[in-house]
């Protein structure tokens, strides 16, 4: 299964950005969804678990949602720092296979 | 605090295999809803899923890899084992291994500094 997402989406600094991911009924219709933050040369960070949750030290700007067989990610107060790819994962309830998404890059113009 | 680092061959090649080992700290695999996976990215690409080994001994495998791959842990020694076989400059990406956790939902919480791995003749 894949999950879709934008290649890329762009905002100002201190401005808003939503990323989101489509699934299917068979993975985020069915799980949880995550996401990971990956700066440029680093490996990637864990910023949203359980749709919704942030690990300590994820700063409240980073927001989670689900919605049927969507979900999205979104960043508020966007500063430099947040430039980086950002994929989204879950499980495959039909084969227990873990996806990630196509992943998209996030611009602060 | 939950570490984990790759170790491999940086150069293979073509129809080799390749021998992963990630060796961790800060957690067992005896541990009821702990993983470990390996996750894969070729340069200028997306993350691609591999493979995962479970605290319980349970395996899987990414569907269009798994005739390739092998998945093994050494809870002694505290080490997870990834093999690919027949490996092709295709195969040539920055590989990842991460902590696992089974909660409500499954993700990779502590992620390995990853290992480039090139495969070329």
């Amino acid at each position: 299964s894949v999950l879709t997402q934008p290649p890329s989406v762009s905002a100002a600094p201190g401005q808003k950005v939503t990323v989101s991911c489509s699934g299917s009924s068979s993975d985020i219709g069915s799980n949880y969804v995550s996401w990971y933050q990956q700066l440029p040369g680093t490996a990637p960070k864990l910023l949203i678990y359980d749709n919704n949750k942030r690990p300590s030290g994820i700063p409240d700007r980073f927001s989670g949602s689900k919605s049927g067989t969507s979900a999205t990610l979104g960043i508020t107060g966007l500063q430099t720092g947040d430039e980086a790819d950002y994929y989204c994962g879950t499980r495959d309830s039909l084969s227990a296979d873990y996806v990630f998404g196509t992943g998209t890059k996030v611009t602060v113009l | 605090h939950i570490t984990l680092k790759e170790s491999g061959p940086a150069l293979v090649k073509p129809t080799q295999t390749l021998t992963l080992t990630c060796t961790f700290s800060g957690f067992s695999l005896r541990a009821s809803g702990v993983g470990v996976g390996w996750i894969r990215q070729p340069p200028g690409k997306a993350l691609e899923w591999l493979a995962l080994i479970y605290w319980d001994d349970d395996k899987r495998y990414s569907p269009s890899l798994q005739s390739r791959l092998t998945i093994t842990k050494d809870t002694s020694k505290n080490q997870v084992v990834l093999t690919l076989t027949n490996m092709d400059p295709a195969d040539t990406a920055t590989y990842y291994c991460a902590h696992d956790r089974l909660g409500l939902g499954e993700y990779f919480d502590f992620w390995g500094q990853g290992t480039l791995v090139t495969v070329s003749s």
